[in-house]
């Protein structure tokens, strides 16, 4: 257990579905993040939100789009996904130093 | 922008052999950090180096920055199975975000 849990941990979803997934933290940590880690590629970092600020967006398609509400709970609400968006959706947070990740959350797009 | 290759991608070993895996940046880095991924798992933080040829030791495993600044090094002495997953280096950014490399997938056969 790294104190960051994520729900749901696999989720399968069609096209034209709305989900979200949803990430906690609670370790006090003042910076949360979204990865994709499709298979034999690098961690793609998505988003940084630094004291609920977001503060990074590496262009990603707007069929992602992340919310964070308070400094412990991260979203990433999913909408008119693709099937090469079918990845692994870890998320982070830290505090100016090294990262605790979650579990993950196991994406299918049919 | 900055980019840091890391080698091998996958490497085999017997176990009790010695692995080393390399991460190498075209610019000067503020600090590298290690990551390691069970398969089916999520990144654990390993170690964070800060100084011009640092060196730091865990166990088995030797973690060592470049006078330069600009790679890195994890040695691991006589591997065993537990230590089968894919290695990360990743570097720290602008705004808390943490850039990583491609991963060294390491297999250990009995």
């Amino acid at each position: 257990e790294t104190g960051v849990t994520q729900t749901p941990r696999h989720l399968v979803m069609g096209m034209t579905n709305k989900k979200s997934l949803k990430c906690e933290q609670h370790l006090g940590h003042n910076a949360m993040y979204w990865y994709k880690q499709s298979a034999k590629k690098p961690l793609e970092l998505m988003f940084v939100y630094s004291l609920e600020e977001r503060v990074e967006n590496n262009s990603v398609p707007s069929r992602f789009s992340p919310e964070c509400p308070n400094s412990s709970h991260l979203f990433l609400h999913l909408h008119t996904l693709q099937p090469e968006d079918s990845a692994l959706y870890l998320c982070a947070s830290s505090q100016a130093g090294e990262q605790f990740f979650g579990p993950g959350t196991r994406l299918t797009v049919l | 922008g900055q980019q840091v290759m890391q080698i091998p991608q996958y490497q085999h070993v017997q176990e009790g052999e010695d692995f080393t895996t390399y991460c190498n940046s075209s610019t000067t880095l503020s600090n590298i950090q290690w990551y390691k991924q069970r398969p089916g798992g999520h990144p654990v933080f390993l170690i964070q180096l800060v100084k011009s040829g640092e060196v730091k030791k865990q166990k088995r495993l030797t973690f060592q920055f470049g006078e330069a600044k600009k790679n890195s090094s994890l040695h691991i002495t006589a591997t065993q199975t537990t230590d089968v997953g894919t290695y990360f280096c990743g570097y720290g950014g602008a705004t808390n975000k943490l850039i990583f490399g491609t991963g060294t997938l390491l297999a250990v056969q009995p």
